[in-house]
């Protein structure tokens, strides 16, 4: 996994809160990226940062935020407007800019809402 | 649109013979493939790249690929499989060529759970 760390492993939360989940990086990887992992659906890229104090939508972005303050920091808001949010998120990050570049995965974190 | 169809959801092999893992692309211009592997509940550990040149591309734990740009294909190969090779493989695609913000992103295929049976 790298020296990606997200926290926490597995996470439970109701319905109606909203909940972050953390991505931090000691790459020195300019680019971070949030996916979230469905059951037979692949990986679905949610927001992605190319550099400190900027990001940008992906495909499925909607009832989800990020900010990106530090260039090692990369954390997920799941927020309450989120309509199926269980699932397990993935944080990856990638050396730079450079589209040749393979992007290095967390561990994941697995988060449950009831 | 840039995709990636992995068009078998599970592949069973024998401990000892060759596996393929198939994948393949849709991509403006020329792309950038990868592979990855998930082992369960784990984050995806890269496992080889095409970029350009050579087209059969060897990567780690004895896997290769090999690129067709003709059937614009990807394939998984490794001649001996082991029953520790048992995992989740994503086929991944990025387009070699800019075309705005959305260039940078890799679009991933549904993967394909690969069992090796002793």
């Amino acid at each position: 996994d790298g020296g990606i760390t997200q926290s926490p492993k597995y996470l439970f939360r109701k319905e109606g809160q909203n909940v972050t989940l953390s991505c931090e990086q000691n790459l020195n990887h300019d680019a971070m990226y949030w996916y979230r992992q469905d059951p037979g659906q692949g990986l679905r890229l949610i927001y992605y940062s190319q550099i400190v104090n900027d990001f940008q939508k992906g495909d499925i972005a909607e009832g989800y935020s990020v900010s990106r303050e530090k260039k090692e920091s990369f954390p997920l808001t799941v927020t309450s407007a989120q309509k199926n949010p269980t699932a397990f998120y993935l944080c990856a990050s990638t050396e730079g800019l450079d589209r040749s570049y393979e992007q290095y995965f967390g561990p994941g974190t697995r988060l449950t809402v009831t | 649109a840039q995709s990636v169809a992995q068009p078998e959801d599970q592949v069973n092999v024998a401990e000892g013979n060759p596996l393929t893992v198939k994948c393949t692309y849709s991509v403006s211009g020329n792309p950038y493939l990868f592979w990855y592997v998930q082992y369960p509940n784990r984050g995806l550990q890269f496992l080889l790249k095409y970029i350009t040149g050579d087209n059969l591309v060897k990567g780690s734990y004895g896997f290769e690929a090999e690129f067709n740009k003709s059937q614009t294909s990807f394939h998984l190969k490794k001649p001996s499989a082991l029953v520790s090779d048992s995992a989740l493989y994503f086929c991944a695609v990025r387009s070699r060529s800019y075309s705005g913000a959305g260039s940078y992103q890799l679009t991933f295929g549904k993967g394909t759970k690969l069992s090796v049976i002793p």
